[in-house]
């Protein structure tokens, strides 16, 4: 069964970082690209960035360049976003989205990493 | 790079149609066919319900359909069911990045 599944739910102070993590599996994880999209408590979806199927380039959105990383281990199917220097406007659910190299959909989607920033 | 424009809501009776639109610009949806569509119900996963402008992923239901004139897409669910019920979201690459609509809720009556 083809599946993403996520980290669990955090709560970070402002000024913290927080990472999350994103694991495949039921599929051949090389290929395909995975992104990262964020929701904002009762807002629509905003893209923050891809990596690609081989762990190498990443695109981020202009909005959120230095201050997001992601990364892969190839050797555990897994993807990861880090987000620094949150702020309450960071509070969101963060999912990720596996779009098969060249696509532009995504077909799979993880349930999600309730993120929570406060003091 | 702005939100994609949808309507807020819309709703319809059990077997009628329903029509989502999606506005952007030339950057986005009027620049590519890479158009797509996801279904969103609450504290679910998104799912893909049609891409490029136009295709459906099987297992969709042949009642969903896209299609995009200029810089407007639109997803329409013809018989509209009880299940149909939910948040629609369009999605639209743009050079680079997505852009994703500010999403519709479709109520069946």
């Amino acid at each position: 069964q083809e599946q993403l599944v996520q980290s669990g739910a955090e709560v970070k102070q402002p000024g913290a970082s927080v990472k999350i993590s994103c694991k495949a599996s039921g599929y051949r994880f090389s290929n395909y690209h995975m992104h990262w999209v964020r929701q904002a408590p009762g807002q629509g979806f905003e893209w923050m960035g891809i990596i690609d199927r081989y762990g190498g380039p990443t695109k981020y959105a202009q909005k959120f360049q230095g201050r997001v990383a992601m990364t892969t281990d190839t050797s555990t199917n897994t993807v990861f976003m880090e987000v620094s220097s949150l702020t309450s406007d960071d509070t969101a659910v963060y999912f990720c989205a596996r779009e098969r190299g060249g696509t532009y959909k995504f077909d799979l989607w993880g349930p999600g990493t309730l993120v929570t920033v406060s003091s | 790079q702005s939100a994609l424009t949808q309507p807020r809501s819309v709703s319809g009776s059990p077997g009628q149609s329903v029509t989502i639109s999606c506005t952007g610009t030339s950057s986005d949806v009027g620049g590519f066919n890479f158009v797509s569509w996801y279904q969103q119900n609450p504290d679910r996963a998104p799912k893909l319900i049609i891409y490029d402008v136009s295709e459906r992923p099987s297992g969709v239901p042949d009642r969903f359909s896209g299609s995009k004139s200029g810089n407007t897409a639109s997803l329409t669910i013809s018989g509209l069911q009880a299940e149909d019920e939910g948040d629609y979201y369009c999605c639209s690459f743009a050079a680079g990045p997505y852009v994703f609509g500010i999403g519709t809720k479709v109520t069946v009556l």
